[in-house]
């Protein structure tokens, strides 16, 4: 089965600086897809960013990059020039399974806290 | 357009009550998701539906009743719910399985509904 690790709970930044969020994996899949998603204090789960395993470029989205380094099993989210509004709770996930019986597995998650 | 859409926003209900939850999305997605969230927690997958028929229900009590009336709608019947109950629920569609093909299975949230059993 697979899994996600996030191992920072939380992270503090000033404000324009860059952020990494981590997020390693772990699959004896060949083929997988991984996502980054943003939850406010609003509760709302918003797509930020998706990864394929196959995709020879690293994903960008705006301020949003992902350091996708498929031997170490890992893809860290980059939000470059950090805001306020990127105060928020992110997680990563992973899909499992196919077609109709597809999931998401996701990290514990990152709170991240953009300071003034 | 990415949006799915919640109703209530915020439900309170009782132990004997029967309450619905509604989630809509007109995007074509063939796959549509109920996930439950407490606070600081990821969220734990409940149901999936996929072409309107389920595909998964992750052992979910019985006071938790999904239907899938058309492609474009989900509800999830609540009765009899205990305060352990007290969650978010998320609704979630999926892009792969769609009418038009393509997409990257990318799974697009609604809002969620706070829902309080007291």
């Amino acid at each position: 089965a697979q899994k996600i690790t996030q191992t920072q709970p939380g992270m503090f930044v000033q404000e324009k600086e860059a952020v990494t969020l981590d997020c390693t994996y772990d699959t004896s899949d060949q083929s997988y897809g991984l996502f980054w998603y943003k939850q406010p204090s609003s509760g709302e789960m918003i797509f930020l960013i998706y990864q394929g395993s196959y995709d020879e470029q690293n994903a960008t989205e705006g301020r949003y990059s992902l350091n996708f380094q498929k031997a170490r099993k890992s893809a860290n989210l980059v939000i470059s020039a950090s805001q306020l509004g990127d105060s928020a709770m992110y997680f990563c996930a992973m899909r499992e399974g196919y077609q109709g019986a597809q999931k998401l597995v996701f990290g514990q998650g990152t709170r991240l806290t953009i300071n003034p | 357009d990415t949006e799915v859409t919640q109703t209530p926003k915020h439900l309170v209900m009782g132990m004997t009550n029967k309450k619905s939850l509604k989630c809509e999305q007109h995007m074509g997605h063939r796959a549509m998701y109920w996930y439950k969230q407490k606070a600081k927690k990821p969220p734990e997958l409940m149901f999936v539906y996929s072409y309107e028929k389920l595909s998964i229900n992750e052992s979910v009590p019985s006071r938790f009743s999904p239907e899938c009336p058309n492609s474009s709608l989900l509800n999830l019947h609540l009765h009899a719910l205990q305060p352990e109950d007290s969650a978010l629920y998320l609704c979630a569609s999926r892009d792969r399985l769609a009418r038009i093909p393509g997409g990257t299975d990318t799974q697009y949230f609604g809002p969620g509904t706070r829902l309080t059993v007291l």
